[in-house]
């Protein structure tokens, strides 16, 4: 199994700071066929189910403001919030698609 | 619009099997695969399996096997997710979700409570 690490577990922001997370997987999910990365964040707030917000590493989701934004290659990703909001109070999960599902435990992020 | 819409909640003693139920509109029901993920209270997501309501195959997350049976009725629309020999462990939020490569869609959760 294809196994997830994000960092930090959690992270606290000023308002309008960047809030960064890490995403690192145990093999690279960089498909050689098609050239597209198998990963995929999602954000989940308290009592609902995850939504997700990039697919294919960096394609955002319709919806999603433009101050999230997704990067990374093979084994190395990053989501970026680039000036945070009271609204973006969450948990963050990265998941590989590559071979089978796995997910990254999971980062926090709170306002500072 | 694509919905999945499950089941309410459950309570359930340990040693018993709980039925969830997913009903799904808004798309073609046999084109997509249907997954199944949970979520013990503040933990993270867990893949359980798949079904493929076009034939019905199935596969399902090792930890799972020989316990969790997914199946559908193509009638409704619907999926359903059936686990057995409930321990306390089993205690979570199950959602199912509309596959397309990635989770795009996700039902709005169903808690199942495994208590004495």
């Amino acid at each position: 199994d294809i196994v997830m690490t994000q960092s930090p577990d959690s992270l606290a922001v000023f308002l309008g700071e960047r809030a960064t997370i890490n995403c690192k997987s145990s093999q690279s999910v960089l498909h050689s066929s098609d050239n597209r990365n198998y990963l995929a964040w999602f954000q989940q707030k308290p009592g609902q189910p995850p939504k997700a917000l990039f697919s294919w590493a960096s394609t955002r989701e319709s919806g999603v403001p433009d101050r999230f934004s997704g990067s990374g290659s093979g084994t190395d990703f990053t989501l970026t919030i680039s000036r945070l909001q009271a609204e973006d109070v969450a948990v963050y999960y990265c998941q590989q698609y590559r071979s089978g599902r796995t997910f990254g435990q999971g980062t926090k992020v709170e306002i500072k | 619009q694509v919905q999945l819409v499950q089941s309410g909640a459950e309570v359930k003693r340990p040693g018993a099997s709980v039925k969830v139920s997913c009903k799904t509109s808004g798309y073609p029901f046999t084109d997509y695969y249907v997954h199944w993920v949970r979520q013990a209270p503040g933990q993270g997501l867990e893949f359980m399996g798949w079904i493929y309501p076009k034939n019905g195959d199935t596969n399902y997350a090792q930890k799972f096997q020989g316990r969790v049976t997914l199946t559908r009725d193509m009638s409704t629309s619907t999926v359903y997710m059936e686990l057995s020999s409930l321990t306390p462990d089993d205690t979570a939020d199950y959602y199912c979700t509309r596959e397309n490569w990635y989770y795009a869609n996700w039902g709005q959760g169903t808690r199942v409570t495994v208590s004495s």
